[in-house]
C-alpha cells in the first residue's frame, strides 16, 4: 500500500531552535512531492513541490529537500509564527495524492 | 487566495438526515476535490471531478456522492448522515503542477 509517513508527530522548539521534519513515502514513481502548512481551522496552504532527487526549494525560514525515499523540512531560526501543522503529500500509483498525517510544530517564544 | 469557498461552514445534523456541501471556485479549474480531516488519519480523499459531470471515488467514498454540473461548483451529498461522517471537510482544486489548493473547510457534527 501507498503510504506517506511523517515524523515526528509533534515537535516543541525554542524560538531560533533549528531543526527538520522528515516525510518517508514508498510510491515508487515520483510524480510530484509536496508540502503544506496548515494553521488551526483553516485549510492546508500550499508551500513547496519537489520533484526530484537532490532538488531543494526554499522559502524564508523553511527549505524542503528531496531524497529517493524522504524529504525533509528544514527550519532555520524558527519564530512563534511558523507554528502549524506541516503535512507532506505524495502522488500514488493511481496518480491521487495522499497525505501524511503531519508534524504539529509549536515554536516557544 | 485561490478563489475556492465552502459552504456552509458549519452545520450540525441529524443521524439519517440528507446533507449537501458547496464548493465554488472562480478560478475555472478542471479537477477539483473533496477531502475529509479526521484526527489520526490525516486528510483523505472522498470524490474528484476532473471536469463538468466527470468524477471518480478516492480513497473513503462509501456514503457520499458527487455531482459537477457547472465548472466553477463541485457539491458532496450525505445521502443519510450517520456519527462517523462527523468531520471537517475541505474542497481542493489542482494548480497547473498538481499543488492544491484548498478551501476553508466545513465542520460538519452528526449527533
Amino acid at each position: 500500500e501507498d503510504q506517506v509517513t511523517q515524523s515526528p508527530e509533534a515537535l516543541r522548539l525554542q524560538e531560533g531552535e533549528s531543526s527538520s521534519l522528515n516525510c518517508s513515502y514508498t510510491v515508487s514513481g515520483l510524480r510530484g512531492l509536496f508540502w503544506y502548512r496548515q494553521d488551526p481551522g483553516k485549510g492546508p496552504e500550499f508551500l513547496f513541490t519537489l520533484y526530484s532527487a537532490g532538488e531543494e526549494k526554499e522559502k524564508e525560514r523553511l527549505k524542503a529537500t528531496l531524497t529517493k525515499k524522504e524529504s525533509f523540512l528544514h527550519i532555520t531560526a524558527p519564530k512563534p509564527e511558523d507554528s502549524a501543522t506541516y503535512l507532506c503529500a505524495d502522488t500514488n500509483r493511481d496518480d491521487k495524492i495522499i497525505f501524511g498525517k503531519g508534524t504539529r510544530l509549536h515554536i516557544l517564544p | 487566495d485561490a478563489g475556492i469557498t465552502q459552504s456552509p461552514r458549519h452545520k450540525v445534523t441529524e443521524t439519517g438526515t440528507p446533507v449537501t456541501l458547496r464548493c465554488h471556485q472562480t478560478e475555472n479549474h478542471r479537477y477539483m476535490y473533496w477531502y475529509r480531516q479526521d484526527p489520526g488519519h490525516g486528510l483523505r480523499l472522498i470524490h474528484y471531478s476532473y471536469g463538468v459531470k466527470d468524477t471518480d471515488k478516492g480513497e473513503v467514498s462509501d456514503g457520499y456522492s458527487v455531482s459537477r454540473s457547472k465548472t466553477e461548483d463541485f457539491l458532496l451529498t450525505l445521502e443519510s448522515a450517520t456519527s462517523s461522517q462527523t468531520s471537517v471537510y475541505f474542497c481542493a482544486i489542482s494548480g497547473a503542477d498538481n499543488e492544491q489548493f484548498f478551501g476553508p473547510g466545513t465542520r460538519l457534527t452528526v449527533l
